[in-house]
């Protein structure tokens, strides 16, 4: 069964280093997605993006964050300037069609910002 | 301000029961509703989506229900078993916009054997 797969799994980091987070989505999936979540709290949306371009960002998503596809399968986020409340899972989302759909998650890399 | 409201406390029930969880909304006019399951360290896995002209889907053991007029959604496993404990999420699309679901913060179900 496809699957989206995110890698790595577990990132340790420093405050104000930069971190990349990477994501192979769907292979036929045309939306792709950043979520978090803090632990214990909800799901939150951060990006979404669709034809080599963001369609929707949210709040959290500022200008220390930017996406990403440099090739045909990859979906990266980056952090540029890691704060210690930027520690969460993230976690990356595929889905075939915008509308009337499921997202398809990926295990979520966990960042921890120390 | 536009709510999405799970119950926070863990709904603990006994193997073979139905459980019931309830996703309630403010403030939104949904397009469609979704249910994801999720398990600890890992990401969210769809379960069923319910658009706002409907009242029931059902897949499986899963049932849910959408009342608009109620501004609730339930979401039903019967015969539940051990394998079903895991955090349950409920994602609202709201109409007129962004067609980005928006997520609850989910209710713990325990199902002891």
């Amino acid at each position: 069964e496809p699957e989206v797969t995110q890698t790595p799994s577990h990132q340790v980091t420093q405050m104000g280093q930069e971190v990349i987070l990477r994501c192979v989505p769907i292979s036929n999936h045309l939306y792709f997605y950043w979520y978090r979540q803090i632990l214990g709290q909800k799901v939150e949306f951060l990006v979404s993006f669709y034809n080599n371009e963001i369609s929707e960002k949210s709040e959290i998503f500022d200008d220390q964050f930017s996406v990403e596809r440099p090739d045909g399968s990859n979906f990266t986020l980056k952090i540029r300037s890691t704060k210690l409340e930027d520690s969460a899972m993230y976690f990356c989302a595929s889905s075939d069609r915008e509308v009337n759909t499921e997202a398809f998650f990926g295990q979520g890399t966990r960042l921890t910002v120390v | 301000s536009q709510k999405i409201e799970q119950n926070s406390e863990a709904l603990n029930i006994q193997e073979g029961k139905t459980a019931t969880l309830t996703c309630n909304y403010t403030n939104y006019s949904p397009a469609y509703l979704q249910w994801y399951r999720q398990d600890p360290g890992r990401g969210p896995v769809f379960l069923l989506l319910i658009r706002e002209n409907e009242k029931e889907k059902r897949k499986e053991r899963l049932k849910v229900t959408f009342d608009t007029t109620l501004k609730q959604s339930l979401f039903h496993i019967t015969a539940s078993q051990p394998a079903d404990s895991a955090t349950y999420l409920c994602a609202l699309v709201a109409s007129g916009g962004s067609y980005i679901p928006t997520f609850g913060r989910g209710t713990s179900l325990i199902v002891h054997p």
